[in-house]
């Protein structure tokens, strides 16, 4: 059974920029959430998708947004890139997301704004 | 404020020894919790969760405890081993379709 697949792995834009990011889930899952890890904030989430819909948001700017297909796999995107974006880009999929259901991490799109 | 924390950023063990993580958390409304590893490059993986009606759960190789009174998780790693080196994270879901993560603890193994 395949695991969570991010793409791209890498990736470097200049500042002002924006960016796509893109997930599939493993087959069967309907959740999608979204973290982004730094060094100084650590995990942080970003949001969550069930069935094209978005249950939960944090507190991160417009600048960040999302979406979920109908085939459940999931993109982000980032508008206005700014060096302090600059983060591992981690997606995580779930059967239901909800209370106690295990989330399975991809390898993440390491993001690097120059 | 409502969040999941580590007690130490590091731990250094010699292999064989018997690992500890400790993990803080405030919201007692959390009522399942997990730990995740994560080697470098990777991204977390599941280790072992408990749900907050149980106090103790085991797996292989790795015991989780919850304390409710103090608000308090725990991993013990027994015979710690190389491949155990890495950042360890506790995580809470508050059922709320999130995870909220600790800060992380970065375990390395001495030969």
């Amino acid at each position: 059974k395949a695991g969570v697949t991010q793409t791209p792995r890498y990736l470097i834009k200049t500042r002002g920029q924006q960016v796509t990011l893109s997930c599939s889930p493993i087959s069967g899952h309907r959740s999608v959430s979204w973290y982004q890890q730094t060094p100084g904030q650590g995990l942080q989430f970003l949001f969550e998708y069930f069935s094209e819909t978005q249950r939960n948001k944090g507190n991160f700017p417009g600048r960040f947004s999302g979406r979920q297909f109908s085939n459940s796999r999931s993109e982000m995107n980032v508008s206005t890139l700014e060096l302090g974006d600059s983060a591992l880009y981690l997606c995580a999929s779930s059967t239901t997301g909800t209370g106690d259901t295990e989330a399975f991490f991809g390898q993440g799109t390491r993001l690097t704004v120059v | 404020g409502e969040s999941v924390g580590l007690h130490l950023p590091t731990l250094s063990v010699q292999e064989g020894d018997n690992s500890i993580i400790n993990c803080a958390y405030s919201n007692s409304a959390s009522d399942y919790f997990i730990w995740y590893k994560q080697e470098s490059g990777k991204g977390p993986q599941f280790i072992i969760d408990i749900r907050s009606n149980m106090d103790k759960r085991q797996g292989q190789r790795v015991t989780v405890l919850l304390n409710k009174t103090v608000k308090h998780l725990s991993l013990q790693i027994a015979a710690t081993q190389p491949g155990d080196s890495a950042v360890y994270f506790c995580a809470e879901n508050k059922n709320d379709y999130k995870l909220s993560f600790g800060a992380g603890t970065t375990v390395t193994v001495r030969a």
